[in-house]
């Protein structure tokens, strides 16, 4: 089946514009989690949802960056007034509630100039 | 934000050879997770781990989660050219929120 899928696979931005990634994950999976990834860095957890709720919102960096996911299923990540430092690959998550088996999409690589 | 120490950072090595590596922390883990990810794609899931002093292995792959729950190994025996990539380790803090803490990852480079 169709595993998890980001779009767009690639966004370029300007300082200081506002961007939105999404995020389609597999099907039936509840549970559904946010990262960031800096060149050579391992995965940053941002956010987890479990169905359209924010469960742990604890990594989100600051009050530019939020999160929805209004119908359980796709989710949107939304970044305010974008800055060079926001660049990174954004990759997102999903899993059956209660297992430990995440499945990554490819991942959105934000580049901010 | 938070990571785990990963060594060695990178390694050459020969089709055919063992690879060790190994992941540290100040922290005691619940869980511990080894993961894959090849260029351009996200991590894949190679060995969970559960319990202090479990030995899991999953074909050439073999994983340990440390006695003293703040660090876990992974070795792979015989490596291929597809072996190639970057192994994060990653381990939960807390049982039940997974959240996980994922490592700076060993690049692991494999000569034909």
């Amino acid at each position: 089946g169709a595993g998890v899928s980001q779009t767009p696979s690639n966004k370029v931005t300007e300082k200081g514009k506002y961007v939105e990634l999404r995020c389609d994950p597999i099907s039936g999976h509840t549970a559904l989690y946010w990262y960031r990834q800096s060149l050579g860095q391992g995965p940053e957890f941002l956010i987890y949802f479990q169905g359209t709720g924010a469960a742990d919102d604890s990594g989100l960096p600051n009050d530019r960056f939020f999160a929805v996911r209004p119908e359980g299923s796709v989710s949107t990540l939304k970044i305010q007034r974008t800055e060079r430092g926001d660049s990174a690959v954004y990759l997102c998550a999903s899993s059956l509630a209660g297992t430990d088996t995440q499945y990554f999409g490819p991942g959105t690589r934000l580049t901010v100039l | 934000g938070q990571q785990l120490n990963q060594s060695p950072q990178s390694m050459f090595i020969q089709e055919g050879e063992d690879v060790s590596m190994n992941c540290t922390s100040s922290s005691i883990f619940n869980t511990w997770l080894w993961y894959k990810q090849d260029p351009g794609e996200g991590p894949v899931l190679l060995i969970a781990l559960y319990k202090a002093g479990e030995l899991t292995s999953n074909g050439r792959l073999t994983a340990q989660f440390g006695i003293t729950r703040k660090d876990s190994f992974l070795n792979i025996s015989a490596s291929i050219p597809s072996d190639v990539g970057i192994y994060f380790c990653a381990g939960q803090l807390e049982s039940g929120t997974y959240k996980y803490i994922f490592g700076t990852g060993t690049r692991l480079k494999v000569l034909a």
